[in-house]
């Protein structure tokens, strides 16, 4: 079964742009999440979507918002970016509702500049 | 007091040897427990899921918990190098609506031949 993918693998982009990320899940997974990694930070929970729903939001500001397709597939979209804004971005996919266990695409590297 | 805690090492343990990683969290109300494993430059990969209180064995990994002391902990059996990286704990909240993975920083556990 292949795993969760998500593109682009890298973006550099410049103060004020924006940038939509896309994140396929585990073929049957119906929930993806998406998170921020920094080396000071750490993991930091965005959002999680369910069957098109947003289930779960993080701390985060309105500039960062996400959605999810029918067929499970997820975008995350990150408006009037910021210095601070570079990260590792990860989306995750889990079966369901059941269970927690996720799975990590290999992230998307985000440059701001 | 973060939610959830390791120790940030790096743990460096000669080849052979069983690595102890240890993990603390602050939600007595806890259910679901995890143990990702994140090598440089990768996203996280998840080793195991514990849920009752006791051991979990899996391979040369077993995870142990005790809710009472609000304590998770991860063991690894005949240290390879391979097994260097970066450990990260998860545990999950269940606080309403609110439900989702809360992270530990992680812990660098370097495995020396």
């Amino acid at each position: 079964k292949a795993g969760v993918t998500q593109t682009p693998r890298y973006l550099i982009k410049t103060r004020g742009q924006q940038v939509t990320l896309s994140c396929s899940p585990i073929s049957g997974h119906r929930s993806v999440s998406w998170y921020q990694q920094t080396p000071g930070q750490g993991l930091q929970f965005l959002f999680e979507y369910f069957s098109e729903t947003q289930r779960n939001k993080g701390n985060f500001p309105g500039r960062f918002s996400g959605r999810q397709f029918s067929n499970s597939r997820s975008e995350m979209n990150v408006s009037t970016l910021e210095l601070g804004d570079s990260a590792l971005y990860l989306c995750a996919s889990s079966p369901g509702q059941s269970t927690y266990e996720q799975y990590f695409g290999p992230g998307t590297r985000l440059t701001v500049t | 007091q973060k939610e959830v805690e390791q120790n940030s090492g790096p743990l460096s343990v000669p080849e052979g040897a069983i690595a102890s990683l240890n993990c603390t969290y602050s939600d007595r109300v806890s259910q679901s427990f995890f143990w990702y494993r994140q090598y440089s430059g990768k996203s996280p990969e998840l080793i195991m899921s514990i849920y009752s209180n006791g051991d979990k064995e899996d391979g040369r990994f077993t995870a142990q918990l005790n809710k009472a002391s609000q304590y998770v902990s991860l063991l690894i059996r005949d240290s390879q190098p391979s097994d260097s990286a970066t450990y990260l704990c998860a545990v999950k909240r269940d606080a309403g609506n609110n439900r989702k993975l809360i992270w530990g920083l992680g812990t660098s556990l370097a495995v020396n031949p």
